[in-house]
């Protein structure tokens, strides 16, 4: 089966802790990005890359870091400048970046605790 | 800066009405538009894709419109069900950019 999986589900981080967030996905797509989702606010774009070991910030790239150095992998570390790290993040993948061809698909999440 | 905004924000029927999900966007240069619906907890299952030369797609009960010079896309649920219950998000996808711009979504619930 073809798609994105997320680990873990749940992850919780003490405070001044990076944590890294990993996201995979089988389906030989160029493009990756990682969200993050708080009540109220929608999603908001963190990081995303076009193409292997390239990446671009974000509105919310502060407090955040990826790398891209597979194209099927995508992990999203989570450092202690972050200062409000509690959320729903959420990794996709598209066929390309930009035009036609960038239709979404998302995987299932993971949510991060901040204890 | 593009804006995406949905309107309404909840919204409450019983099972069988046919209904309409509204989304509005300030930047009519754009390549497509997605609609996702999200479950609790759970990640964007993608709906429909309108490209930005189409004016509606469809599949099964749900039909997508697109109105770029106004800015404007809905989301047509017909005979709904329970199982229609979700949020329901719009996204559009910007010209020269590789990204989606989100709207907040719709809390759809269909009572039995």
């Amino acid at each position: 089966d073809g798609g994105i999986t997320q680990s873990p589900k749940y992850l919780f981080r003490k405070e001044g802790q990076n944590v890294t967030l990993s996201c995979e996905q089988n389906l030989n797509h160029d493009a990756m990005y990682w969200y993050r989702q708080d009540p109220g606010q929608g999603l908001r774009l963190i990081y995303y890359s076009q193409i292997v070991n390239d990446f671009q910030k974000g509105d919310i790239a502060e407090g955040y870091s990826v790398s891209r150095e597979k194209k099927e992998s995508f992990p999203l570390t989570v450092t202690s400048a972050q200062k409000n790290p509690t959320a729903f993040y959420l990794c996709a993948s598209s066929r390309t970046s930009g035009g036609h061809n960038n239709e979404q698909f998302f995987g299932p999440g993971t949510r991060l605790t901040v204890l | 800066k593009q804006e995406v905004t949905q309107i309404p924000a909840a919204l409450s029927v019983p099972e069988g009405e046919n209904l309409v999900l509204n989304c509005s966007f300030t930047d009519s240069a754009i390549y497509n538009l997605q609609w996702f619906r999200q479950d609790p907890g759970k990640g964007l299952t993608s709906l429909l894709l309108i490209q930005s030369s189409q004016r509606e797609q469809t599949s099964g009960r749900l039909n997508a419109s697109l109105d770029k010079s106004s800015g404007r896309s809905t989301l047509y649920i017909a005979a709904s069900q329970p199982g229609d219950s979700a949020t329901y998000l719009c996204a559009v996808g910007n010209s020269g950019y590789s990204t989606l711009t989100f709207g907040k979504g719709t809390m759809l619930l269909v009572s039995p």
